[in-house]
């Protein structure tokens, strides 16, 4: 059962261009989403993270926006760079869970062309 | 550097041929975390440990069994390895809590044959 469904599968967008990646939810109990960002031949590493109570979070050229009543939220990556072709991973968990476990979404291959 | 560090990188299997992953790491993390990553899944979460001495399951335990050896390690097996388990497996260490933000291995890229 996949709890967090991503889309599109790949994207390829033109240098300066906005890249956006969405993803959805099903389980309301999740409480904390954040993203990754994976290079080729490495492990993913945390790229920005949101909280239901806020309904979005800039940091740089990269920003979360978040709609709890749709369940949805969606990772916009402003000016894009050929340095920001990676694999990108949104993720959720129920913060105040003792285990920590996260779900992943599918997996979204950015490629941006100079 | 400070990190999580897996072992090996990469390994070839014949199907029915058993080996253990082994994973840890240096920043005193309580929770640890095995993953398979394959191409249109994403990051599927097989064990994890949430604090020292406890292991449990996740969404794809079946073939697979776990060891947390100490608060620093936590070491995957595969007591008979088939083709479907051909993958990239990742472990990952966390401060407790996921919103801390999970540590990420550099991976094992394991085939079966």
């Amino acid at each position: 059962q996949q709890q967090v469904k991503q889309s599109p599968q790949s994207l390829i967008v033109q240098k300066g261009g906005i890249s956006i990646i969405n993803c959805a939810y099903e389980n309301t109990a999740f409480d904390y989403f954040p993203w990754y960002q994976q290079f080729p031949g490495k492990g993913p590493a945390l790229l920005i993270a949101i909280r239901p109570d806020v309904s979005e979070k800039k940091e740089g050229r990269f920003t979360i926006s978040f709609n709890k009543s749709a369940k949805q939220f969606s990772l916009h990556i402003m000016d894009s760079q050929p340095g920001d072709s990676a694999t990108y991973f949104c993720a959720a968990s129920i913060g105040s869970s003792n285990t920590g476990k996260l779900i992943f979404g599918q997996g979204t291959t950015l490629q941006v062309k100079p | 550097n400070a990190g999580v560090t897996q072992t090996p990188k990469f390994q070839v299997l014949k199907t029915g041929q058993s080996m253990t992953l082994q994973c840890a790491q240096d920043m005193n993390h309580n929770s640890m975390y095995w993953y398979r990553q394959d191409p249109g899944m994403g990051l599927r979460l097989i064990y994890y440990s949430a604090s020292e001495g406890t292991t449990d399951k996740g969404e794809v335990p079946n073939g697979y069994n776990v060891s947390r050896l100490n608060k620093r390690e936590f070491s995957l097996r595969l007591e008979s390895a088939a083709p479907s388990q051909t993958s990239v497996y990742f472990c990952a260490s966390s401060d407790r809590l996921a919103n801390y933000g999970y540590t990420f291995g550099s991976g094992t890229r394991l085939t079966v044959v």
